[in-house]
Parts: C-alpha cells; structure tokens; sequence
C-alpha cells in the first residue's frame, strides 16, 4: 500500500547545528503534508504544513522543503536546541481522502549539550 | 485555541473489561474527528474517522465491534475497547479538525491503556 516513509530512524546533532530530517512519500495524489513533533507521552504537536503547490515554507527556526519530483520532504532546524529532542513525523493528506492523514515510520532527534 | 483534551490520560483495566476515552474539543466544533493507536516506538496508525452525527469509518484491519466509536456532538467523541486485552495496552490518541476550517488537525494529549 501506500505510504510515507523515513530514511532515518534517529538523527544526533549537537546543539546550536542545524538538523535535517528527511521524509519520502508514495502516494503522488497527495496535495498536504505535515510535520509534527512529538514528545515522549504525549500527542503529536504541529510544527509546520506545506500544500503541493508550494516548494519551500518557513516558519520560527524551522523550513520545510516539498520535491514532488521524487516525492521527497524534509524539515530543518536551525540552531538545534536541547528541546528539540523528540520524534519526528511527517504526515500526507490524499487528496480525496477527506483529512484523513497518514503519518510516516518517525526519526528521533537527540540533541546533544 | 484549538483544543482537544482526552480523558482518561491513563487507565489499567483487566482483561475481558470495557474502557471508554473521551475525546473533546475544549474551544472549538470538530465536525471529524480520528482516533489513532500507537505502539511503543511506533508511528501513529489511524484507526478510523468518526464525523457527528453518523457512524464512524474503520481503516482496514480495525474491528469495529471491538472498538466503539460515537461522535454524538460537535465536540465529544468517545471510544470504547470492548473486551479488551493485553494486546489492547496501546497509546489512543484522537484529533480533530475546525468545522469549516482547513486541513489542520488538533490532537488531543493521548490516553495510556494498559490491559492486565
């Protein structure tokens, strides 16, 4: 079936370097994604969204970077800060499928002192 | 703004018992809401959606006598695990998105199920 998937299962970086978590997906009707954070027992907390006919959004320290050509997200974070560390997802809308969304595999992020 | 409270946060329950989580939006109507499990390191697996006022969709795989769902209002939801076991002991979480709004979903904290 479809999905989307991770490359990276953990990701290190010291703290005050940028870290990039990168995400492939499959399913090419797909017009939204997400990246959302989330911390040890607890739901997932958005961080930020990006629509297929967007290549590049910014937000507060973080960019998330849309390549429908291979079907390919990541998200960059600059200037990692020990609150950072958590897992990571990425998420898709089909289009079509209402808001139903579909996460990835998830990279946890360790933020190294 | 924006947000979903589930109750209980945790819950332990024996084998062969029923549990019900609550599912609220505290600020706002959710017309769809989802629910979700996840298993311990984990990604989120969607278990079904559930629009007001009408019976709830079940991702493959999902057994709907098993896991009740009812969306009675614009922002209660609630799910109940029927005879549950061990296997059950999972992390429910559910989200919700803004009535009218756009594709973004609010999740709740989650709830901690541990069958004995």
């Amino acid at each position: 079936g479809e999905s989307v998937g991770l490359h990276l299962p953990t990701l290190s970086v010291q703290e005050g370097d940028n870290s990039i978590i990168n995400c492939a997906y499959s399913n090419s009707a797909s017009d939204y994604f997400i990246w959302y954070k989330q911390e040890s027992g607890k739901g997932p907390q958005f961080i930020i969204d990006i629509r297929s006919n967007m290549d590049k959004r910014q937000g507060q320290r973080v960019t998330v970077l849309l390549n429908k050509t291979v079907k390919h997200l990541s998200l960059q974070i600059a200037a990692t800060q020990p609150g950072d560390s958590a897992v990571y997802f990425c998420a898709e809308n089909p289009f079509g499928g209402g808001f139903k969304t579909i996460f990835g595999a998830g990279t946890r992020l360790f933020v190294k002192a | 703004g924006a947000v979903v409270s589930q109750h209980p946060s945790w819950v332990i329950c024996k084998s062969g018992t029923s549990v019900k989580i609550e599912c609220r939006s505290l600020d706002f109507q959710a017309t769809t809401m989802f629910w979700y499990r996840q298993f311990p390191k984990q990604s989120l697996m969607l278990m079904a959606t559930s629009n007001e006022g009408s019976k709830a969709t079940y991702e493959q795989g999902v057994e709907k006598d098993k896991f009740l769902i009812n969306h009675a209002s614009l922002t209660l939801s609630t799910l109940t695990v029927t005879s549950a076991h061990p296997e059950d002991s999972s992390f429910y979480i559910c989200s919700a998105t803004v009535a009218g709004g756009q594709n973004e979903q609010y999740f709740g904290p989650g709830t901690r199920l541990t069958v004995t």
